[in-house]
């Protein structure tokens, strides 16, 4: 069983589109998370939601909204695609301590 | 704010060589320092922590001690082998952060037979 597993693996979009990401961990954990991997690896925060309730939301385009129905799912609906969204997005999942359980990533293609 | 320096790749050695990867941070508080490892086309795997000052973190025959009078959390390993090839991710997290992780920019690390 994957612990945190996120769908598609690859999105190849034309600018403009709306796209999601879903996200889902089976590990019973409290808080998710969204990472942004940019094309030098760089790793960065966008959300944290503890509970459903966001946490964490750092300075990312309000084009980018998360969802979470439910504390064992975190979507990521992406509106008005832009090049410069291009990366791979990781989802994780943690029981608050700071060390989290990554899903295999999705990378993001906007041409 | 909190941040995580680390330092530059690629690093290439042969195989049974010594590894060091340095990671030094800067935090507002007391946080836990992590050691992630991402191999290719995979996320991101938790390596070893530490959540205090002196810890030792150690796994899979890594090491890194947790130096709060350095600010340094460097990464060791005494023998690599070729599948220690990846990119390796320094980082750490305050709880009032949300314990969200902040991540250093990754090494990455690529080792010959």
């Amino acid at each position: 069983d994957t612990a945190v597993s996120q769908t598609p693996k690859y999105l190849v979009t034309q600018m403009g589109n709306d796209k999601s990401i879903k996200c889902e961990q089976n590990l019973g954990h409290d808080t998710m998370y969204w990472y942004k991997q940019d094309s030098k690896k760089f790793l960065k925060i966008m959300f944290s939601y503890n509970n459903k309730e966001l946490i964490i939301n750092e300075t990312v385009p309000n084009r980018f909204s998360p969802k979470s129905p439910d504390k064992a799912h975190l979507n990521l609906h992406i509106n008005s695609l832009e090049l410069g969204d291009s990366a791979v997005y990781f989802c994780a999942s943690s029981l608050g301590a700071g060390d989290a359980f990554f899903g295999q990533g999705t990378r993001l293609t906007v041409v | 704010g909190d941040s995580v320096t680390q330092m530059e790749g690629p690093v290439t050695l042969s195989e049974e060589a010594f590894l060091t990867i340095n990671c030094t941070y800067t935090a507002t508080g007391y946080p836990s320092l992590f050691w992630y490892v991402q191999y290719p086309g995979e996320g991101l795997q938790l390596l070893l922590k530490a959540t205090k000052a002196d810890d030792k973190g150690s796994n899979k025959g890594f090491e890194a001690t947790y130096r709060k009078e350095t600010t340094s959390f460097h990464l060791e390993k005494g023998s690599v082998q070729v599948s220690d090839s990846a990119v390796y991710f320094c980082a750490l997290s305050e709880g009032a952060a949300g314990n969200k992780l902040t991540f250093g920019g990754g090494t990455r690390v690529l080792v010959k037979p």
